[in-house]
């Protein structure tokens, strides 16, 4: 039972323009969600937050939107970088007492080309 | 501020034998997590301790599985005994509560 979906394992985008990575979810408890970056060889790392109050939450170059009513959220990079090329994460938790327990997407793998 | 620590960083192992792996998390975090990644997925929570106590092992193999987290502070991830589907790198996490997750680099299994 896949409660996070990203369905998208790569995607490949020419170097600043905008890259659009896409989850869904299922789990209607679920009202925080995250979106975690991953280089080679090392953990994850936070990159952009959004609780389910909100639709949009912007960060510099990252932007994260959500859709409740379709389950949906997406993250937007503009513009993007080849530092960027990495593995992206779609997570989500529903909030229990403050803590987080984090379900997480499959990956998508972002290919930032010159 | 210092990351979460892990060790080893890479592990191989045969079928059947046991191995154990190390976490230290960021100074004052109180919470502490163990996730499984495999090849091709995203991680999955393991057990997530509260301070010492266990909050959720839920998705904790326990018949072959355990873990433990002495004095709040760091944690041990043991697997007796091994098998082939072991093979993954597992993630120890920390935070603050409420606030994101803060992952180490990982330790690869790999059993054989």
């Amino acid at each position: 039972d896949q409660q996070v979906k990203q369905n998208s394992p790569s995607l490949s985008v020419q170097e600043g323009r905008i890259s659009i990575l896409n989850c869904d979810y299922t789990n209607s408890m679920f009202d925080y969600f995250l979106w975690y970056k991953k280089y080679p060889a090392e953990g994850p790392t936070f990159l952009i937050s959004i609780s389910s109050i909100k639709d949009k939450n912007e960060d510099g170059r990252f932007t994260v939107f959500l859709n409740k009513s379709a389950k949906h959220l997406s993250l937007h990079i503009v513009p993007s970088q080849p530092g960027d090329s990495a593995v992206y994460f779609c997570a989500a938790s529903p909030r229990v007492q403050g803590a987080q327990k984090l379900v997480f997407g499959q990956g998508t793998r972002l290919t930032i080309n010159p | 501020e210092a990351g979460v620590a892990q060790s080893p960083r890479y592990k191989i192992i045969e079928k059947r034998q046991s191995v154990a792996f190390w976490c230290n998390p960021i100074s004052g975090h109180a919470t502490l997590y163990w996730y499984q990644q495999i090849l091709g997925q995203g991680p999955k929570l393991l057990i997530q301790f509260q301070n010492n106590g266990v909050v959720d092992d839920s998705q904790l193999p326990k018949d072959r599985f355990s873990a433990e987290r002495l004095k709040g502070v760091d944690s041990t991830l043991k697997i007796q005994p091994a098998k082939l589907e072991d093979s993954a790198v597992y993630l120890c996490a920390s935070s603050l509560l409420g606030s994101p997750l803060h992952f180490g680099n990982g330790t690869r299994l790999t059993v054989t």
